[in-house]
């Protein structure tokens, strides 16, 4: 069964612009989480989705949105980007969501690179 | 409310020596743990997993975790450590929701 799998791996945008990305869960998997990885700040939840719903949401501005389609896929979109939004960013999914013993499955991420 | 705190940020041990990597939770429910490595440039892999179903969990490449109810601790080992083990690992508990709250990681240094 293949994995989870993140597009783009690699990004450079500037300042003020927008970016998307994108993530493909494991099949029957319906739980997809973004999580923000820094140096400085380790991992942060952004937000996770089940059915096409956002579930859970972080502590993240505006700026960051989601959102999960009928077939699971997940995007994330990220504008007016400034320096400090240059991360890695992990999508990781679940089967049910449901909490507890449903284990999370990371992508290898998106390295972004904001100039 | 659940957390994790990992103690000491870097770790170095010699190869073929004793790894213990600490994790400590906080949890106003029976916690679900969980320790992940990371290696360079790649996405989190799972270890092993708490589900209360035994106290030693064993996981992937020898490692093995011991819950501790009574020192709210979630200690990561492995016997003899290898060159291949250097890596940042990952404690992490998930109660209730799919929320998942990540220790601050830490780094494992291999000797040779």
């Amino acid at each position: 069964k293949a994995g989870v799998t993140q597009t783009p791996r690699y990004l450079i945008k500037t300042r003020g612009q927008q970016v998307t990305l994108s993530c493909s869960p494991i099949s029957g998997h319906r739980s997809v989480s973004w999580y923000q990885q820094t140096p400085g700040q380790g991992l942060q939840f952004l937000f996770e989705y089940f059915s096409e719903t956002q579930r859970n949401k972080g502590n993240f501005p505006g700026r960051f949105s989601g959102r999960q389609f009928s077939n699971s896929r997940s995007e994330m979109n990220v504008s007016t980007l400034e320096l400090g939004d240059s991360a890695l960013y992990l999508c990781a999914s679940s089967l049910a969501g449901t909490g507890g013993t449903d284990t999370q499955y990371f992508g290898p991420g998106t390295r972004l690179t904001v100039l | 409310a659940q957390s994790v705190t990992q103690l000491g940020s870097h770790v170095s041990v010699s190869e073929g020596a004793l790894v213990l990597l600490r994790c400590n939770y906080s949890s106003s429910v029976p916690p679900y743990l969980f320790w992940y490595v990371q290696y360079p440039n790649q996405g989190l892999q799972l270890l092993l997993k708490y589900t209360s179903a035994a106290t030693l969990v064993k996981g992937i490449n020898g490692f093995e975790a011991e819950f501790k109810k009574s020192e709210t601790s979630f200690h990561l080992t492995k016997p003899s450590a290898h060159m291949s083990d250097a890596a940042e690992y990952f404690c992490a508990v998930s109660g209730t929701g799919n929320q998942f709250y990540f220790g601050t990681g830490t780094s494992l240094t291999v000797i040779p």
